[in-house]
């Protein structure tokens, strides 16, 4: 089946640091990986694609500067959280598409203090 | 802008109970997952439906696609406590970006 990994589960920072989060397609390659944000009890919110090779592209009202996002090998996504704040905790979800279905990662919890 | 009206979105029921999720959108879809996500992990793939009308069933879950692919439901029979969980339903949109249109999602939870 098609495996997606994140690193790290779940990750403590200061305020002010920077954070980076790794999304890996094990068993597949993904010329294309989505990056995703969840509050408690909703829904998914998109936050980018990330396109092998090339810049991501970014949703409406989401800070480039803030959420870099590399995606250097047809496996392998990171998203960096930037300066991070507290209103940044919240669990960002990858996903990476394959045979036209979109599978998911198990997430990465992040608390920003 | 291609939206997905999910409803309910909140529903606790008693364990035995059938219930059905409903996924709504004026816009058309070339397909249609369903996913279920449980707390602190990544949603699961439940069924992608991808023809008008198609009916596919897993276990007690019964998912329909539309006539006309704009609207699909989810349907448990009998629902049991390990059923609870968030299930969301996500469209792939007319666009070739590959992304998807998520609806509200719905938390559901079965009491023993």
């Amino acid at each position: 089946g098609a495996v997606v990994s994140q690193h790290p589960s779940w990750v403590i920072c200061k305020s002010g640091t920077s954070v980076k989060i790794e999304c890996r397609s094990l068993d597949f390659q993904a010329t294309t990986m989505f990056w995703y944000r969840q509050f408690p009890k909703q829904s998914l919110m998109l936050m980018a694609t990330s396109n092998e090779g090339s810049k991501a592209t970014y949703e409406q009202g989401v800070e480039k500067d803030k959420f870099l996002i590399n995606h250097a090998s047809l496996t392998l996504s990171t998203l960096t959280v930037t300066s991070a704040h507290p209103e940044d905790s919240s669990f960002y979800i990858c996903s990476a598409t394959y045979s036209g279905t979109q599978y998911f990662g198990p997430g990465t919890r992040l608390l920003v203090l | 802008t291609q939206l997905l009206e999910q409803s309910p979105q909140f529903l606790s029921i008693q364990e035995g109970e059938n219930l059905t999720v409903y996924c709504n959108s004026s816009s058309v879809f070339s397909s249609l997952q369903w996913y279920r996500q449980e707390p602190g992990e990544g949603p699961v793939l439940l069924v992608t439906v991808v023809t008008g009308g198609e009916v596919k069933k897993l276990k007690r879950l019964t998912f329909q696609f539309g006539d006309a692919r704009k609207d699909s439901s989810l349907h448990i029979t009998a629902a049991q406590p390990g059923d609870t969980g968030l299930y969301l339903c996500a469209g792939r949109g007319s666009s070739n970006t590959g992304k998807l249109i998520f609806g509200q999602g719905t938390t559901l939870q079965v009491k023993p």
